[in-house]
């Protein structure tokens, strides 16, 4: 069976420091990978897609970057965070294989609750 | 992506059936409706999904109207752990991104 792995779970960082999440999928080939953002008391924000290694695309202008350096590792980052970077970040995953993808659907991690003090 | 509308809120009594509603009412022929929840403070799991027809699983059930103007999801059997948000989703294969847009969705309380 699949799973995906998201650490870590709660994370404190200082302002200007920078960050590093790492998500991990198991028991399926080359699945789409999603970085989603949950500001308090707000929906999820899509930030980042993955459809294969090292093809990201940036949905929301911000202050981080996502990389897929392996087929099933998605990793988000900042070079700095700002206070405005606190939240709650769940990677994702679902299968490939063009519109029959679409009748598959998404798997969330645990998620980390990042707080920029 | 069709765009939906669901109550903030909702309250349900422990043992009854929640049913939840969700309104798109510009969804298009080939645009798939997804129910998502989410427990406080963990990640969204998947429930359920369909395209036009009525679909059950252990979990729950899916009713779309006929003109999938709108869609109701049915807990036959509310527990206190199904107090979640609940999120109605559209999603259009476009590509091969399968990105959700995620709305404000319905918090359902069951109470005991």
């Amino acid at each position: 069976s699949q799973t995906i792995h998201q650490w870590p779970a709660t994370l404190v960082q200082p302002v200007g420091s920078p960050l590093s999440l790492e998500c991990t999928v198991e028991g399926t080939s080359n699945p789409n990978l999603y970085w989603y953002r949950q500001a308090a008391g707000r929906g999820l924000q899509l930030l980042f897609y993955s459809i294969g290694i090292d093809q990201i695309s940036s949905e929301v202008p911000q202050n981080l970057s996502a990389s897929r350096p392996q087929d099933r590792q998605f990793i988000l980052s900042s070079k700095k965070l700002l206070l405005s970077d606190s939240g709650f970040y769940l990677c994702a995953w679902s299968a490939r294989g063009g519109i029959s993808s679409y009748n598959s659907p998404l798997h969330f991690g645990n998620g980390t609750r990042l707080t920029v003090t | 992506d069709a765009k939906t509308t669901q109550p903030p809120s909702m309250d349900c009594a422990e043992g009854r059936a929640a049913n939840l509603p969700c309104n798109h009412s510009t969804i298009s022929g080939n645009e798939y409706v997804y129910w998502y929840r989410q427990i406080h403070s963990q990640g969204p799991q998947y429930i359920i999904h369909g395209l036009k027809n009525n679909e059950t699983n252990e979990m729950a059930s899916l009713i779309i109207t006929e003109d999938r103007k709108s869609s109701t999801l049915i807990l036959p059997h509310a527990t206190l752990r199904d107090t979640a948000v609940y999120y109605c989703i559209v999603i259009h294969p476009r590509g091969n991104t399968g990105k959700l847009i995620f709305g404000q969705g319905t918090t359902l309380q069951v109470k005991p």
